[in-house]
């Protein structure tokens, strides 16, 4: 069975400071992976998704993802933070044809320090 | 105006007591869905449509009913709310791109306390 661990339900960096948020998986097909984001009070919206082709997935606002198969990792970055990153992250997986069903990760939330 | 748009965006109602939450979209969209999200847990699928006639159940179905009344709504029903059915709800739409990875596209949620 699918699922995804999101490894810290909180993280903390400085403004101006490497993003890192982290998301392994189990699948038991490659995957399509995801990454989308919730800001306060509002639903969640796409940042990126690999669906099997180039394995470093750039997304919006900055972000990239990379696809790691030998890790069953796909972890998320971004390489300077800012205040409007501040949101809560979820990763998810879907197996594609077989299931079209997402699983989702518990999600991290980002805070952004001044 | 929003694409997704869900009703009401607040609930506070009693142990028992029937709800419906609804959802339309003017993305013209087939594929609809509804999540219920609990702190620390993600989100998890309840139901979900891939069109009017095609109705799924998914991880946490029971104690939920769903209606596909048209390509743009689809709404949730709690027959008898109780009180670990409070959570925030959301419902998504996508269209068929590649199979298993469209986009979903999200409403702002309807949060619901069940006393």
């Amino acid at each position: 069975a699918q699922s995804v661990t999101q490894l810290g339900s909180h993280v903390s960096v400085s403004e101006g400071a490497l993003v890192l948020l982290r998301c392994n998986y189990s699948s038991s097909v490659p995957p399509y992976l995801f990454w989308y984001v919730q800001y306060p009070n509002q639903g969640l919206q796409l940042l990126l998704k690999y669906t099997s082709a180039a394995t470093l997935v750039k997304g919006i606002n900055g972000f990239e993802a990379e696809f790691k198969k030998s890790e069953t990792s796909f972890h998320l970055t971004k390489p300077s933070a800012h205040m409007s990153d501040a949101a809560e992250y979820f990763c998810a997986v879907s197996e594609g044809d077989s299931n079209y069903q997402l699983i989702w990760g518990a999600g991290t939330k980002l805070i952004i320090k001044p | 105006d929003a694409d997704v748009t869900q009703t009401p965006r607040n609930r506070i109602t009693k142990t028992g007591k029937r709800i419906m939450l609804e959802c339309s979209q003017t993305k013209g969209h087939d594929r609809m869905y509804w999540y219920r999200q609990d702190p620390g847990l993600g989100l998890r699928l309840i139901y979900y449509s891939f069109d009017v006639k095609d109705i799924n159940k998914g991880e946490i179905s029971d104690g939920y009913s769903v209606s596909r009344q048209a390509q743009a709504k689809f709404s949730l029903s709690l027959e008898s709310a109780i009180p670990n059915q409070t959570a925030l709800y959301f419902c998504a739409t996508s269209d068929l791109t590649l199979a298993g990875a469209d986009e979903q596209f999200f409403g702002p949620g309807t949060r619901l306390t069940v006393l």
